[in-house]
Protein backbone atom coordinates (compact mmCIF):
# COMPACT_ATOMS: atom_id res chain seq x y z
CA UNK A 1 0.00 0.00 0.00
CA UNK A 2 1.18 3.18 -0.91
CA UNK A 3 2.67 5.59 2.31
CA UNK A 4 0.78 8.78 2.52
CA UNK A 5 2.57 12.09 2.52
CA UNK A 6 1.48 15.35 3.86
CA UNK A 7 1.60 18.70 3.01
CA UNK A 8 0.85 17.72 -0.92
CA UNK A 9 1.90 21.27 -1.41
CA UNK A 10 4.22 23.93 0.82
CA UNK A 11 5.15 27.30 -0.53
CA UNK A 12 8.08 28.53 1.71
CA UNK A 13 10.00 32.22 1.92
CA UNK A 14 13.99 31.11 1.71
CA UNK A 15 15.09 30.89 5.30
CA UNK A 16 12.20 29.32 6.45
CA UNK A 17 11.82 25.59 7.98
CA UNK A 18 9.66 22.83 6.45
CA UNK A 19 8.63 19.75 7.33
CA UNK A 20 7.11 16.63 5.19
CA UNK A 21 5.73 13.77 6.81
CA UNK A 22 5.48 10.32 5.30
CA UNK A 23 3.10 7.40 6.99
CA UNK A 24 2.32 3.64 6.06
CA UNK A 25 -0.15 1.14 7.39
CA UNK A 26 2.44 -1.43 6.85
CA UNK A 27 5.21 -2.18 9.12
CA UNK A 28 8.65 -0.49 7.50
CA UNK A 29 12.21 -1.88 6.93
CA UNK A 30 12.79 1.20 5.77
CA UNK A 31 12.18 4.63 4.22
CA UNK A 32 13.79 6.69 1.26
CA UNK A 33 13.36 9.71 0.53
CA UNK A 34 13.86 11.55 -3.11
CA UNK A 35 14.02 15.05 -4.45
CA UNK A 36 12.86 15.09 -7.92
CA UNK A 37 13.39 18.88 -10.05
CA UNK A 38 10.62 19.41 -12.49
CA UNK A 39 11.62 16.92 -15.97
CA UNK A 40 14.86 15.52 -14.09
CA UNK A 41 15.08 12.09 -12.44
CA UNK A 42 14.46 11.67 -8.71
CA UNK A 43 17.64 12.05 -6.77
CA UNK A 44 18.75 9.85 -3.18
CA UNK A 45 18.39 11.65 -0.54
CA UNK A 46 19.10 9.51 2.18
CA UNK A 47 17.61 6.28 3.82
CA UNK A 48 16.20 4.85 7.47
CA UNK A 49 16.55 1.96 8.40
CA UNK A 50 14.43 0.58 11.36
CA UNK A 51 15.55 1.67 14.81
CA UNK A 52 13.84 5.27 14.81
CA UNK A 53 17.43 6.91 13.91
CA UNK A 54 17.83 10.41 12.79
CA UNK A 55 19.95 10.82 9.53
CA UNK A 56 21.19 14.25 7.64
CA UNK A 57 23.26 15.59 5.71
CA UNK A 58 23.59 19.68 5.06
CA UNK A 59 20.77 21.45 6.49
CA UNK A 60 18.39 18.40 5.23
CA UNK A 61 17.41 15.59 7.90
CA UNK A 62 15.03 13.03 8.67
CA UNK A 63 13.69 10.97 11.54
CA UNK A 64 11.78 7.25 11.48
CA UNK A 65 9.75 6.31 14.14
CA UNK A 66 9.01 2.57 13.79
CA UNK A 67 6.59 1.79 16.09
CA UNK A 68 4.39 4.87 14.34
CA UNK A 69 5.51 3.65 11.01
CA UNK A 70 5.95 7.44 9.99
CA UNK A 71 9.38 8.74 8.90
CA UNK A 72 9.68 12.74 8.45
CA UNK A 73 11.81 15.04 6.65
CA UNK A 74 13.10 18.28 8.00
CA UNK A 75 14.37 20.80 6.03
CA UNK A 76 16.54 23.32 7.75
CA UNK A 77 16.83 27.43 6.54
CA UNK A 78 15.31 26.31 2.90
CA UNK A 79 17.38 27.35 0.26
CA UNK A 80 16.23 27.95 -3.47
CA UNK A 81 17.50 25.05 -4.51
CA UNK A 82 15.29 23.37 -2.30
CA UNK A 83 12.22 23.68 -4.39
CA UNK A 84 11.00 20.36 -6.01
CA UNK A 85 8.96 17.49 -5.29
CA UNK A 86 9.65 15.33 -2.45
CA UNK A 87 9.28 11.28 -1.91
CA UNK A 88 9.15 9.13 0.47
CA UNK A 89 9.70 5.36 -0.32
CA UNK A 90 9.37 2.41 1.73
CA UNK A 91 11.02 -1.12 1.51
CA UNK A 92 9.91 -4.27 2.34
CA UNK A 93 13.31 -5.93 2.66
CA UNK A 94 16.44 -3.71 4.14
CA UNK A 95 17.77 -1.87 1.26
CA UNK A 96 14.74 -1.42 -0.76
CA UNK A 97 16.11 -4.85 -3.16
CA UNK A 98 12.67 -5.85 -4.08
CA UNK A 99 11.61 -2.33 -5.05
CA UNK A 100 10.34 0.83 -3.01
CA UNK A 101 6.51 2.04 -2.57
CA UNK A 102 6.47 5.58 -3.17
CA UNK A 103 4.06 7.86 -2.08
CA UNK A 104 2.49 10.63 -3.90
CA UNK A 105 4.90 13.23 -3.45
CA UNK A 106 4.89 16.92 -1.75
CA UNK A 107 5.60 20.07 -3.59
CA UNK A 108 7.79 22.34 -2.24
CA UNK A 109 8.47 25.81 -3.65
CA UNK A 110 10.60 28.07 -2.07
CA UNK A 111 10.09 31.65 -3.35
CA UNK A 112 13.28 34.71 -2.81
CA UNK B 1 30.90 8.20 -19.74
CA UNK B 2 29.60 5.99 -16.51
CA UNK B 3 25.79 5.98 -14.77
CA UNK B 4 22.34 4.84 -16.23
CA UNK B 5 20.93 5.95 -19.33
CA UNK B 6 17.79 5.48 -21.44
CA UNK B 7 16.78 5.38 -24.81
CA UNK B 8 14.16 6.86 -26.60
CA UNK B 9 14.10 10.08 -23.92
CA UNK B 10 11.15 10.28 -26.09
CA UNK B 11 8.68 8.23 -27.85
CA UNK B 12 5.11 8.22 -30.00
CA UNK B 13 3.49 5.43 -30.59
CA UNK B 14 0.15 4.23 -31.96
CA UNK B 15 -2.23 2.05 -29.68
CA UNK B 16 -1.20 -1.80 -30.83
CA UNK B 17 2.34 -1.41 -31.53
CA UNK B 18 5.16 -2.68 -29.80
CA UNK B 19 7.14 -0.76 -27.88
CA UNK B 20 10.81 -1.35 -26.52
CA UNK B 21 12.33 1.27 -23.99
CA UNK B 22 15.66 0.38 -22.89
CA UNK B 23 17.48 0.93 -19.71
CA UNK B 24 21.69 0.92 -19.68
CA UNK B 25 23.75 1.53 -16.69
CA UNK B 26 27.71 0.91 -16.69
CA UNK B 27 28.18 0.67 -12.88
CA UNK B 28 27.06 -3.54 -13.05
CA UNK B 29 24.83 -2.99 -9.85
CA UNK B 30 22.99 -6.25 -9.38
CA UNK B 31 19.27 -4.91 -8.81
CA UNK B 32 17.34 -2.79 -11.52
CA UNK B 33 14.14 -1.53 -11.44
CA UNK B 34 11.37 -0.04 -13.86
CA UNK B 35 8.57 2.76 -12.77
CA UNK B 36 6.25 4.52 -14.36
CA UNK B 37 5.32 8.06 -13.46
CA UNK B 38 1.58 9.56 -13.87
CA UNK B 39 0.44 13.01 -12.39
CA UNK B 40 -1.66 11.83 -9.24
CA UNK B 41 -0.09 8.33 -8.76
CA UNK B 42 4.03 9.07 -8.00
CA UNK B 43 6.01 6.34 -9.26
CA UNK B 44 5.15 3.03 -9.45
CA UNK B 45 6.90 0.07 -9.38
CA UNK B 46 6.46 -2.26 -12.70
CA UNK B 47 8.93 -4.98 -12.12
CA UNK B 48 12.39 -5.25 -10.60
CA UNK B 49 15.33 -7.55 -11.00
CA UNK B 50 18.20 -8.68 -8.40
CA UNK B 51 20.06 -10.22 -11.04
CA UNK B 52 20.69 -11.49 -14.61
CA UNK B 53 17.86 -13.47 -15.34
CA UNK B 54 16.11 -12.90 -12.33
CA UNK B 55 13.06 -10.61 -12.82
CA UNK B 56 10.22 -10.54 -10.39
CA UNK B 57 6.98 -8.28 -10.81
CA UNK B 58 6.20 -5.03 -9.20
CA UNK B 59 2.85 -3.31 -8.42
CA UNK B 60 1.31 -2.67 -11.90
CA UNK B 61 3.51 -5.29 -14.36
CA UNK B 62 -0.02 -6.03 -16.52
CA UNK B 63 0.96 -5.06 -19.93
CA UNK B 64 4.23 -5.13 -19.22
CA UNK B 65 7.46 -7.48 -20.56
CA UNK B 66 10.78 -7.93 -19.09
CA UNK B 67 14.07 -9.33 -19.93
CA UNK B 68 17.91 -9.21 -18.15
CA UNK B 69 20.13 -11.24 -20.44
CA UNK B 70 22.89 -9.05 -19.09
CA UNK B 71 23.68 -7.15 -16.01
CA UNK B 72 23.81 -3.85 -17.44
CA UNK B 73 20.74 -4.07 -19.40
CA UNK B 74 17.43 -4.01 -18.59
CA UNK B 75 15.05 -3.30 -21.79
CA UNK B 76 10.84 -3.11 -21.18
CA UNK B 77 8.65 -4.02 -23.48
CA UNK B 78 5.00 -2.86 -23.95
CA UNK B 79 3.56 -6.21 -26.09
CA UNK B 80 0.48 -4.30 -27.48
CA UNK B 81 0.95 -0.31 -25.96
CA UNK B 82 -2.44 0.91 -24.76
CA UNK B 83 -3.58 4.79 -23.93
CA UNK B 84 -3.33 4.10 -20.24
CA UNK B 85 0.42 3.27 -20.47
CA UNK B 86 1.41 7.38 -21.58
CA UNK B 87 3.61 7.79 -19.00
CA UNK B 88 7.13 8.91 -18.15
CA UNK B 89 9.18 5.59 -17.40
CA UNK B 90 11.83 5.52 -15.30
CA UNK B 91 14.95 3.32 -14.64
CA UNK B 92 16.96 2.54 -11.92
CA UNK B 93 19.64 0.81 -10.42
CA UNK B 94 20.66 0.00 -7.37
CA UNK B 95 23.67 -2.13 -5.78
CA UNK B 96 22.57 -2.35 -2.27
CA UNK B 97 20.37 0.97 -0.87
CA UNK B 98 20.41 3.74 -2.71
CA UNK B 99 18.31 3.84 -6.38
CA UNK B 100 19.82 5.74 -9.66
CA UNK B 101 17.46 7.00 -11.43
CA UNK B 102 17.70 7.33 -14.93
CA UNK B 103 17.01 10.58 -17.30
CA UNK B 104 13.40 9.08 -18.06
CA UNK B 105 11.68 8.15 -21.46
CA UNK B 106 8.64 10.18 -21.94
CA UNK B 107 5.82 7.77 -23.91
CA UNK B 108 2.67 8.94 -25.66
CA UNK B 109 0.33 6.63 -27.06
CA UNK B 110 -1.98 7.65 -29.47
Amino acid sequence: QQPVQSPQAVILREGEDAVINCSSSKALYSVHWYRQKHGEAPVFLMILLKGGEQKGHDKISASFNEKKQQSSLYLTASQLSYSGTYFCGTGSEVGGADGLTFGKGTHLIIQP
Amino acid sequence: DAGITQSPRYKITETGRQVTLMCHQTWSHSYMFWYRQDLGHGLRLIYYSAAADITDKGEVPDGYVVSRSKTENFPLTLESATRSQTSVYFCASSEYREQYFGPGTRLTVT
